[in-house]
Formats: C-alpha cells, structure tokens, sequence
C-alpha cells in the first residue's frame, strides 16, 4: 500500500537553527500538507500546497516557515531560525483525489520529531 | 466558518463493552465528516468517512460513526472494545467551500482497560 513517508524521524537542534524536515508523499496526489502536534495534543494545520505554490497557511506559519517541492517528489518544510516553541511532531500529508461522492481522505506519514534546545 | 468539536478529552471503557467516542460538527452546507485514529508514536489513520447515503457508516478495525444531521453529531462507536483500541482519536471536517481544508477536532483519549 502507497505510503507518505518523512525524514527524519526525529531532529535535535540548537535554538536559532535551520531545520528542513522532509516529505514524499503519495505519487498520484497532488494536495499536501504540513500539520504539527505538540505534546500529542491538537492537530494545527499550517500549510497547503498545490501546482507548487501554497494553496492556504494558518497563522502559525510565518516568515520563519517556508514549504517547497524541489525535485517533483519531496516536499520539504523549512524552519530558518527555530525556537524553543517550535518542539513539536510534524506531520505530512497528502491527500487522495477526488471530489463530491469520492471526496478524498488524508494520508499522513509517520511524523518527524523536532527538538528545540 | 466549519468547525468540529470533541468535548470529552478522554473516554474510559472495560474491554469487551461498547464505547462511543463523541463529535459534533458546525458547517454550513452538506458535511463531509472523517474520523482517524493516533496510536502512541505514529502518525494519524484514516478510519472511516460520511459523505453522503447511509447515516451509518462502517470503517476499519470494526469502528462505525452513526451521522445525525438533527443533532450534527458524528459520533464514532464500536460494539465491544479491545486493549488495542486504546488511541488518540480525531474528528474532522472538510471545508464546504475549500474542499482541500480539513478542520481537525481536539482529539479524544480512548482507554481500554482489561
């Protein structure tokens, strides 16, 4: 069964770092997205991306965030300068075709733990 | 605005007795109502979805969700638990104008007790 999957499974780093977490998600899709979840907690979303451009971001992702697909199948986010509040589980997702009847579902990878000092 | 809301933050039940894990939604328009499931350390999982025909909808590892437009609730059960259902468990919406847009409930803590 096709999978998403990310790198690293799990990052530390020293505050104000750059930190880019990696994705390839599920070949035939073509909506992806970036969650994160702090603590197990509550699942925030923070950016959609669509024909190589972001589609919709939450106010969580600011200028220090940025997303892109370099080479067609990854699709990395990017954290210039990381904080203390940045220590999270990052979520890829991507989601499967279709519309109305056969709307389609989110399929996340295992996630990618990041961990700010 | 689309929204869904799970207001137990934790459910607890006997192994082997049925569990009902609660949601209830606000949209504007037809909803398109999901629920996964977050086993400790992993990603979420697709477990089951409403879109449209039979308010009872049946998914994977024997969970259903009953749809009641009366009282938009979703709410996710199963008729007898198991040890392993024990999860973080997640309702959500898809966006009536922006189908691409998934709006994610506060997530539930199932435990099943032996």
């Amino acid at each position: 069964e096709p999978e998403v999957t990310q790198t690293p499974s799990h990052q530390v780093t020293q505050m104000g770092q750059e930190v880019i977490l990696r994705c390839v998600p599920i070949s035939n899709h073509l909506y992806f997205y970036w969650y994160r979840q702090i603590l197990g907690q509550k699942v925030e979303f923070l950016v959609s991306f669509y024909n190589n451009e972001i589609s919709e971001k939450s106010e969580i992702f600011d200028d220090q965030f940025s997303v892109e697909r370099p080479d067609g199948s990854n699709f990395t986010l990017k954290i210039r300068s990381t904080k203390l509040e940045d220590s999270a589980m990052y979520f890829c997702a991507s989601l499967t075709p279709g519309t109305g009847p056969n709307t389609g579902e989110l399929f996340f990878g295992e996630g990618s733990r990041l961990t700010v000092l | 605005a689309q929204s869904v809301a799970q207001p137990e933050d934790q459910v607890n039940v006997a192994e082997g007795n049925p569990l009902t894990v609660k949601c209830t939604y606000s949209v504007s328009g037809n909803p398109y109502l999901f629920w996964y499931v977050q086993y400790p350390n992993r990603g979420l999982q697709f477990l089951l979805k409403y879109i449209t025909g039979d308010n009872l909808v049946k998914g994977s590892y024997g969970f259903e969700a009953e749809f009641n437009k009366s009282q938009t609730s979703f709410h996710l059960k199963k008729p007898s638990a198991l040890v392993s259902d024990s999860a973080l468990y997640f309702c959500a919406v898809r966006g009536v104008y922006n189908f691409n847009k998934f709006y994610f409930g506060s997530g539930t803590k199932l435990n099943v007790k032996p």
